[in-house]
């Protein structure tokens, strides 16, 4: 059964400060990746996917991610946090035989200001 | 554009009763989910719908129902409330099967089970 695998549960940062959140997947397979981000009190919001093609997607608000076959992963990064990136994080992946997307726990993240 | 509509906003119920949370989207896409979030465990996957007609158990099914009653709406039934199921639901819609892939949430159900 797929897995989805977030390491770090919650990071503090100060503004300014680049940023790089673990994902690590565990299907073979051909998959779809995705990162989404909650800000408090809202529901998520797509930041950025990975379907085929270039393995470096750049999504909105500066974030990237980097899609490592070889090393099951499909890390967030963003060079310079601000205050407002202060919300929850999560990598999900979709296996691509079949509809089932599935989530990491989450990373929440803290900006200081 | 209503996008994902999931109704109750918030519901409180007693051990042992049951309840449907109702969910619709209007874009049009083929799957839908059932997902719940609880603190430290991000979103768990309930039930899902690839299509009108099918549904799949997701990583914690037991003690839900699912019904696609149509392409557009995705029911969740709890038969016999527990007070481990006090979560927040969330309904989502996706167009993933068409190549697009991006979930479309609801605003959630906050459930309460005393």
């Amino acid at each position: 059964a797929q897995s989805v695998s977030q390491h770090n549960h919650h990071v503090i940062l100060s503004e300014a400060a680049s940023l790089e959140l673990g994902c690590n997947y565990s299907y073979g397979g051909t998959v779809n990746l995705f990162w989404y981000v909650q800000y408090p009190g809202q529901h998520l919001q797509l930041l950025l996917k990975y379907f085929s093609g270039d393995p470096l997607v750049k999504g909105i608000k500066g974030f990237e991610a980097e899609f490592i076959k070889s090393k099951f992963s499909f890390n967030l990064r963003k060079p310079s946090v601000q205050w407002s990136d202060t919300a929850e994080y999560f990598c999900a992946v979709n296996e691509g035989r079949d509809d089932k997307i599935i989530f990491g726990k989450g990373t929440r993240l803290h900006i200081l200001p | 554009n209503a996008g994902v509509t999931q109704t109750p906003k918030f519901q409180v119920l007693k051990t042992g009763q049951s309840m449907t949370l109702q969910c619709a989207q209007d874009m049009n896409h083929n799957s839908m989910y059932w997902y719940r979030q609880d603190p430290g465990m991000g979103l768990r996957l309930i039930y899902y719908s690839a299509s009108e007609g099918t549904t799949d158990k997701g990583e914690v099914p037991n003690g839900y129902n699912v019904s696609r009653l149509n392409k557009r709406e995705f029911s969740l039934r709890l038969e016999s409330a527990a007070p481990s199921q006090t979560s927040v639901y969330f309904c989502a819609s996706s167009g993933i099967s068409l190549g697009t892939g991006e979930l479309f949430f609801g605003e959630g159900s906050r459930l309460t089970v005393l």
